[in-house]
């Protein structure tokens, strides 16, 4: 079945414990991407990676890493977690070199729910 | 920067009964693609419809369709013969059809549905 999987669900972790929420998608897609969600701000993008070895910022990106070490892999790393980054954190791929196909929309992954104390 | 704007922040309606929910963007791009996702409980994201703004004729997926108005850059949802799966909260997306824009969606803050039995 193609799709986009996140791991943890669900995840509590205190302020400056390293954490990396992993995402892998099996569909072969160039281009993948971390979005956070808060209530009353939608969706906004943190990372994106148009290809291995190439990922840029979007609209949120402080206080993230991200890497793309395979194609299939998009880990998003908060190196020293603070409160503010509690929030509901997707990940989302596509086909498309350059820029994902219109033909090929976003699939996202279940949604990650982070709580940092 | 593009901006989306969903002015309701929560509407109702009966079951079977139509509801409209409204969607405004600002862009100085003439091509670019517009999409209103789905958001259930289980937080899953799901493309419900798009539309390329090219195309002057709006699109239809079953019960739901678009009032894209270009010129007012407006792009509403209908949907028709509400049931209660439709219950959710629903995201307007803009994505530039090319250049940086093409690598992100941007969303509005949402449009929490409820549906009456």
């Amino acid at each position: 079945e193609a799709q986009v999987t996140q791991n943890p669900r669900y995840l509590i972790t205190v302020t400056g414990k390293k954490l990396t929420v992993t995402c892998s998608q099996n569909m072969n897609h160039e281009y993948m991407s971390w979005y956070r969600q808060d209530p009353g701000l939608g969706l906004r993008q943190i990372y994106y990676s148009m290809n291995v070895e190439v990922t840029d910022k979007g609209d949120v990106p402080e206080g993230y890493k991200v890497s793309r070490k395979e194609k299939r892999n998009f880990p998003l790393i908060l190196e020293s977690p603070s409160p503010n980054q509690t929030s509901l954190y997707f990940c989302a791929s596509s086909l498309g070199q350059g820029t994902f196909s219109y033909n090929s929309p976003l699939h996202f992954g279940n949604g990650t729910r982070l709580t940092v104390t | 920067a593009q901006t989306v704007t969903q002015s309701q922040p929560e509407m109702s309606v009966q079951e079977a009964e139509t509801v409209t929910l409204s969607c405004t963007y600002d862009t100085s791009e003439s091509d670019y693609y517009l999409f209103w996702y789905k958001q259930p409980p289980s937080r899953q994201m799901i493309l419900v419809i798009r539309q390329e703004a090219y195309k002057q004729q709006n699109a239809t997926e079953n019960r739901f369709s678009v009032n894209f108005q270009k010129a007012a850059k407006s792009f509403s949802l209908k949907i028709s013969d509400s049931q209660l799966g439709d219950a959710a909260m629903y995201f307007c997306a803009y994505r530039a059809y090319s250049g940086a824009g093409s690598y992100q969606l941007t969303f509005g803050k949402g449009t929490k549905l409820s549906v009456i039995p």
